[in-house]
């Protein structure tokens, strides 16, 4: 099982938005409304933020939104904040009744 | 609230064996799937399996599998993951999830870093 693939990094200004792919295949993401995404600051337990495809948790703000089309999900967040710097993973369930996260990606609030 | 609260450090050497746990509260422990997840030093999560502590049902991803046990005891409301013979490679935090069913984890316990060294 490989991991999604996702950028290693995207960056943004404050008050900017920003977008991270992640793409895997028709045996995960493209197969199953299951993807998620995390949040993970340095030294912390990673946060749910989305779940299945685009719903937020009670508590997460809704500048965070999540989308998929084809193979491919992908996290926005708007009105950059210096809080959301930040480790984003996403994840997905596969036809193996596994899951399966993305290699992560950096974003620095400029 | 739902909280997952794992055991603390642990520090191996190499041919070691090693057993964490990950106590669950706040839900029903036997109705959720459990799973642990990997993080080496400056590295991504990796999923490495799952268990459903009401029967004990039990998967696991193929890079993991035959290298760690992963169980559960339900009485104790309690999982566990555990090697029989521990690798410098197995230094990681380890992050056991509670898993919402097939959408996947959504609470995540405080993590148990495990350094492997001679």
């Amino acid at each position: 099982q490989s991991a999604l693939t996702q950028p290693a990094s995207v960056s943004g200004s404050p008050g900017q938005s920003i977008t991270i792919s992640c793409t895997g295949t028709s045996s995960d993401v493209g197969g199953y409304n299951y993807v998620s995404w995390y949040q993970q600051h340095p030294g912390k337990a990673p946060k749910l933020m989305i779940y299945e495809v685009s719903n937020r948790p009670s508590g997460v703000s809704n500048r965070f939104s999540g989308s998929k089309s084809g193979n491919t999900a992908s996290l926005t967040i708007s009105g950059l904040q210096a809080e959301d710097e930040a480790d984003y993973y996403c994840s997905s369930y596969t036809s193996s009744s596994t899951w399966v996260f993305g290699g992560g990606t950096k974003l620095t609030v400029l | 609230e739902v909280q997952l609260v794992q055991s603390g450090a642990e520090v191996k050497k190499p041919g070691e064996s090693l057993k964490i746990s990950c106590k669950g509260s706040g839900y029903s422990f036997t109705s959720y799937w459990i799973g642990w997840v990997r993080q080496m030093p400056g590295k991504g999560l990796e999923w490495m399996g799952i268990i459903y502590p009401g029967d004990s049902d039990t998967r696991y991803s193929p890079s993991f599998q035959g290298q760690v046990t992963i169980s559960a005891d339900k009485s104790i409301s309690t999982a566990y993951l555990q090697w029989s013979s521990l690798k410098a490679s197995d230094t990681a935090m380890y992050y056991c999830a509670r898993h919402a069913g097939t959408p996947g984890p959504d609470y995540w316990g405080q993590g148990t870093l495990v350094t492997v060294s001679s």
